[in-house]
């Protein structure tokens, strides 16, 4: 069964503190590797799309990786405006077209 | 530019009654999504629309029936609500397979 993992739950930061997101998955034939921020009450906002194994994507703090087995969101020196709860999702040749969702990682960084 | 957008934002039901969740994109994708979240599970598809005229069923159908009632419209009902179906609701459309896609902003729905 195709299936997404990510770790931790929650991460508490103080600003300038670096760390990494990691998001694992087991899948039949992986499409596509998406990462999405998530902020209360409002809907998924698209970050990246990773396609290959060894293939980055770098957006201001943020750099995304991908590995045949995982994923990792690097956040360099974030800053409070950063925190946020940071989904990962893939795609799967599936008979239909989805993405499937981890449960996310939730973000907080301290001034 | 509005993206994905949704109606309404906020909606309380009782048991038993109907509603539909509406949604539209102004950005010409060909699929379109209705997913749901709730705490602990992640986002879960319900029903997905590869093109115009199509449907078919996601993760969680049961109790949901949907239209594609042109290229930019994807309505989400649900014709008897239960408690099973709080949840926050969220519609997204993507341009072709295999590219990202693009969230509204939500409806949370309370069925009491």
């Amino acid at each position: 069964e195709d299936q997404v993992t990510q770790s931790p739950e929650a991460l508490r930061l103080q600003e300038g503190e670096s760390s990494s997101l990691n998001c694992s998955y087991t899948v039949s034939g992986l499409r596509g590797l998406f990462w999405y921020r998530q902020d209360p009450g409002k809907g998924p906002e698209f970050l990246f799309t990773l396609y290959s194994a060894g293939e980055e994507k770098e957006k201001e703090r943020l750099k995304a990786t991908l590995t045949k087995k995982e994923s990792f969101l690097h956040i360099t020196a974030p800053k409070p405006e950063d925190s946020a709860t940071y989904l990962c999702a893939v795609k799967t040749p599936a008979a239909f077209d989805k993405l499937i969702f981890g449960t996310g990682t939730r973000l907080q960084v301290f001034p | 530019n509005a993206g994905v957008t949704q109606t309404p934002k906020f909606q309380v039901l009782k048991t038993g009654q109907s509603m539909t969740l509406q949604c539209a994109q102004d950005m010409n994708h060909n699929s379109m999504y209705w997913y749901r979240q709730d705490p602990g599970m992640g986002l879960r598809l319900i029903y997905y629309s590869a093109s115009e005229g199509t449907t078919d069923k996601g993760e969680v159908p049961n109790g949901y029936n949907v239209s594609r009632l042109n290229k930019r419209e994807f309505s989400l009902r649900l014709e008897s609500a239960a408690p099973s179906q709080t949840s926050v609701y969220f519609c997204a459309s993507s341009e072709v397979k295999n590219t990202e896609a693009f969230f509204g902003q939500g409806t949370r729905l309370t069925v009491v």
